[in-house]
Parts: structure tokens; C-alpha cells; sequence
């Protein structure tokens, strides 16, 4: 099982300031995955990311939202200009050995005031 | 689209009693189906997986889920809750044809009684 932590646990910001979530899996990935989790609510896919390219994205990952592998181990998830809506658990996931299962980060909080 | 249910928001058991949490899923192929828990603040623990095979499959934790494909579901159990399984529940559907992405149900919060 891979191991993958998230920083910062927690994050209160402003509204409209731009966020900028990490994933650092402990060995190295082509896949990552971000969700998210609205308070109360179920888990939603955000947007999956392979060898450097966006493969699939949702509906909620509009043009504010942006992922990059900026040094070849961490992941980014970027959110340009907050809104309150989200307000949120953001986690990453990478997949195990067999690529089919994810294993999920601690995650991160966001709150935007 | 596809989608997967839980009809059980919240889930009241006593300690030592058998446990069933129930999800449905809607998918045109063979899903790859998942149980994840998630205990209060936290990230999520995957509990099972199915992909083939033995429709039976066995997890950590003394968890265990059936995959039934002439009914869509593939419900969780475990024979005797202890304290510590209280957590929320989520079952998921693995679609990998489109980026791997996991379509999570709205989860069953499990609370369990002494």
C-alpha cells in the first residue's frame, strides 16, 4: 500500500485568494488523483492526471482549478480564486500496484472565509 | 451515467451484532467495486476490493463483501461489530475508462452500541 501525505492539513484563506494544495507520494507515480469532500457530503472526483497530462477531469474542475507535477515527486492541486463553496476536504489519491486501487492522502481542509 | 447508491444514511448497531451495509451500483461493464471507511477527520482506508473472481472477497478488519451482479449490488458485512468499526462508510465503482476515476455513494454513517 502506498503511502501519500498532504500539506498543509489545514487551510483558511479569503475569498478569491489562490490555494495551493500538495500530494508527495512516498515512490514515484505517473497516476494521481484528486477528490474532494464537501462537509456532511459524499466524495467527488476532481480530476485524474498521467505522465504529466490531465486524462480525465469533472464538471467541478473548472477553469480556477489547475494540477501540476511541479518537480517530479509532488503533485499540485491549484485553486486560482476561492470562492466559499470551496469550502472542502481536498484529497489525493494514488494508485496501488496493480494501478486499479487508489490509496488516499489524510487529506486537506480548506476553509474560505 | 453511472452511479452508486447506499440507501442506508446512518446505521445503528449494538456491539457484537452481525452488520450488512448495503450499496447498489449502476455500470454498463464489469465494475471494479471498493469499500472505503472513513473515521471522523480522516482520509480514507480501503476496506475491499473486487475486480473478478470469487464474488466473495474478504478485507481488513474482518470485513467481507459479495458482488451480485444480477442485482447491481455489492454489500459490505461483518459478522460481529466491535466499537471501534463506528466510522462512515463509502462504497465505490472504479471506472477505468474514463482516467480511473472513482464514483463514491454518500456514504453510511455505521454508529455502534455498547
Amino acid at each position: 500500500e502506498p503511502e501519500v501525505t498532504q500539506t498543509p492539513s489545514h487551510q483558511v484563506t479569503q475569498m478569491g485568494q489562490e490555494v495551493i494544495l500538495r500530494c508527495v507520494p512516498i515512490s514515484n507515480h505517473l497516476y494521481f488523483y484528486w477528490y474532494r469532500q464537501i462537509l456532511g457530503q459524499k466524495v467527488e472526483f476532481l480530476v485524474s492526471f498521467y505522465n504529466n497530462e490531465i486524462s480525465e477531469k469533472s464538471e467541478i474542475f473548472d477553469d480556477q482549478f489547475s494540477v501540476e507535477r511541479p518537480d517530479g515527486s509532488n503533485f499540485t492541486l491549484k485553486i486560482r480564486s476561492t470562492k466559499l463553496e470551496d469550502s472542502a476536504m481536498y484529497f489525493c489519491a494514488v494508485p496501488g500496484q496493480g494501478q486499479e486501487t487508489q490509496y488516499f492522502g489524510p487529506g486537506t481542509r480548506l476553509l474560505v472565509l | 451515467a453511472q452511479s452508486v447508491t447506499q440507501p442506508d444514511i446512518h446505521i445503528t448497531v449494538s456491539e457484537g451484532a452481525s452488520l450488512e451495509l448495503r450499496c447498489n451500483y449502476s455500470y454498463g461493464a464489469t465494475p471494479y467495486l471498493f469499500w472505503y471507511v472513513q473515521s471522523p477527520g480522516q482520509g480514507l482506508q480501503l476496506l475491499l476490493k473486487y475486480f473478478s473472481g470469487d464474488t466473495l472477497v474478504q478485507g481488513i478488519k474482518g470485513f467481507e463483501a459479495e458482488f451480485k451482479r444480477s442485482q447491481s449490488s455489492f454489500n459490505l458485512r461483518k459478522p460481529s461489530v466491535h466499537w471501534s468499526d463506528a466510522a462512515e462508510y463509502f462504497c465505490a465503482v472504479g471506472l477505468y475508462n474514463q482516467g480511473g476515476k472513482l464514483i463514491f455513494g454518500q456514504g453510511t454513517e455505521l454508529s455502534v452500541k455498547p
